[in-house]
């Protein structure tokens, strides 16, 4: 099982680029989720997906755009980059969004810098 | 508004000593807690739940608790050894079943 994973490792993008990041799971997960994780601060919810065919805004939404493509893989866009998106983003998976004793499981992250 | 901290931000002990990691959280109002592990460069690892009916949960060498009423949770780590070098973060799962994170101790374990 390869779990959580993530294209590209690295990406560097000029102002206004788009890109979009790809996020896949192999265990069977109905719950996808992206973070933020920027230095100094805990991670931030960008969006999730509690189950197929579902996505929801989490805290940081604005200038990403989200696509459920199938029950394994949920992708994350950046239609117009800017500088202040310039993070770590990662992905992760859990068996359900309200399963109390569910953990989620992290992709290795993709590491984004925008000039 | 749930909002999580962890203090200190970096910590740094000699190998064989045992610690403590703090968390604390403003609103009681969680479905769970849990504590993560971070490797330069990679994605995080669940380490322990605790759910919020519960008071400990432990793993090996670790040992993390939860008082709920005082918004405080510790992550006891026992006999430290330079594997456990890591950034170490807590989350709790809010009313609206979302994660709620600290920003996470860095441990270094010095040999």
């Amino acid at each position: 099982n390869a779990g959580v994973t993530q294209t590209p490792k690295f990406q560097v993008l000029k102002t206004g680029q788009s890109m979009t990041l790809q996020c896949a799971q192999d265990m069977n997960h109905n719950s996808m989720y992206w973070y933020r994780q920027d230095p100094g601060m805990g991670l931030r919810l960008i969006y999730y997906s509690a189950s197929e065919g579902t996505t929801d805004k989490g805290e940081v939404p604005n200038g990403y755009n989200v696509s459920r493509l199938n029950k394994r893989e949920f992708s994350l866009r950046l239609e117009s980059a800017a500088p202040s998106q310039t993070s770590v983003y990662f992905c992760a998976s859990s068996s359900r969004l309200a399963g109390l004793t569910d953990t989620q499981y992290f992709g290795p992250g993709t590491r984004l810098t925008v000039l | 508004k749930q909002e999580v901290t962890q203090i200190p931000a970096a910590l740094s002990v000699p190998e064989g000593e045992n610690l403590v990691l703090n968390c604390s959280f403003t609103d009681s109002a969680i479905y769970n807690l849990q504590w993560f592990r971070q490797d330069p460069g990679k994605g995080l690892t669940s380490l322990l739940l605790i759910q919020s009916s519960q008071r400990e949960q432990t793993s090996g060498r670790l040992n993390a608790s939860l008082d709920k009423s005082s918004g405080r949770s510790t992550l006891y780590i026992a006999a430290s050894q330079p594997g456990d070098s890591a950034t170490y973060l807590c989350a709790v799962k809010d009313s609206n079943y979302q994660l709620i994170w600290g920003a996470g101790t860095k441990l270094i374990i010095k040999p």
